[in-house]
């Protein structure tokens, strides 16, 4: 079965430019994460969905950072502008409500 | 003082010992408990769930404590794969308001 895929899996991009980060979650699971990961602050909760709508977003850093989820089976993070400080891992996940996490391999992002 | 804390480590283990390491919250009304396992460079994958008994898998033990609001894990025979960070999730509330903690770094060495 295929897991969480995410894409791009790396990307290098210059201050002020915009990011997209899409993620396709595991069939048939109703909770989609977006999480950020670096050294310094671990690994932070951005948002998260369920049945397609935002639950909470408390996380999302400002109004910077953006995400949708149009359908089940798709869900983008976006970043305008983009700045160094967001650099990081971002990671997509999904779940079955009431069980497992799963992870997407992340996306590395370099904002230079 | 933070939600949930772990020794960030690393620990550097001969390969065959048994280590053990705890990681503590600070919400009593916490619900649900697990460890996730990290390896270099890639995702988080759950280890184990936590369980109020206290639950074994194989090698791996985890056991939990309301009164001092911790939760541990034991590895015993450890094995050189078992190099990771180990990270400990706490779901404070019925449905995924998970607090990550920053993960203990094992180094299981031969």
């Amino acid at each position: 079965d295929a897991g969480v895929i995410q894409s791009p899996r790396h990307e290098v991009t210059e201050m002020g430019q915009e990011v997209t980060l899409r993620c396709k979650p595991i069939s048939g699971h109703d909770y989609l994460f977006w999480y950020r990961q670096t050294m310094m602050r671990g690994l932070e909760l951005l948002i998260y969905f369920n049945n397609n709508v935002p639950i909470d977003d408390s996380g999302m850093p400002e109004d910077r950072f953006s995400a949708k989820m149009p359908n089940a089976s798709f869900s983008t993070l976006k970043i305008q502008p983009s700045e160094p400080r967001d650099s990081a891992v971002y990671f997509c996940a999904s779940a079955i409500s009431g069980n497992t996490i799963y992870f997407g391999e992340g996306s590395w992002l370099t904002v230079v | 003082r933070k939600e949930v804390e772990q020794d960030p480590g690393p620990f550097n283990v001969p390969e065959g010992a048994t280590v053990a390491f705890n990681c503590t919250y600070s919400n009593s009304a916490s619900q649900s408990f697990f460890w996730y396992r990290q390896d270099c460079r890639k995702e988080p994958k759950l280890l184990m769930s936590v369980y109020s008994s206290g639950n074994e898998d194989g090698r791996f033990t985890a056991q939990l404590n309301r009164a001092s609001q911790y939760i541990s894990l034991l590895i015993r025979d450890s094995k050189l794969s078992d190099s990771a960070t180990y990270l400990c999730v706490v779901n404070k509330h019925s449905n995924y308001q998970l607090i990550w903690g920053a993960g203990t770094k094992l180094i299981i060495k031969p």
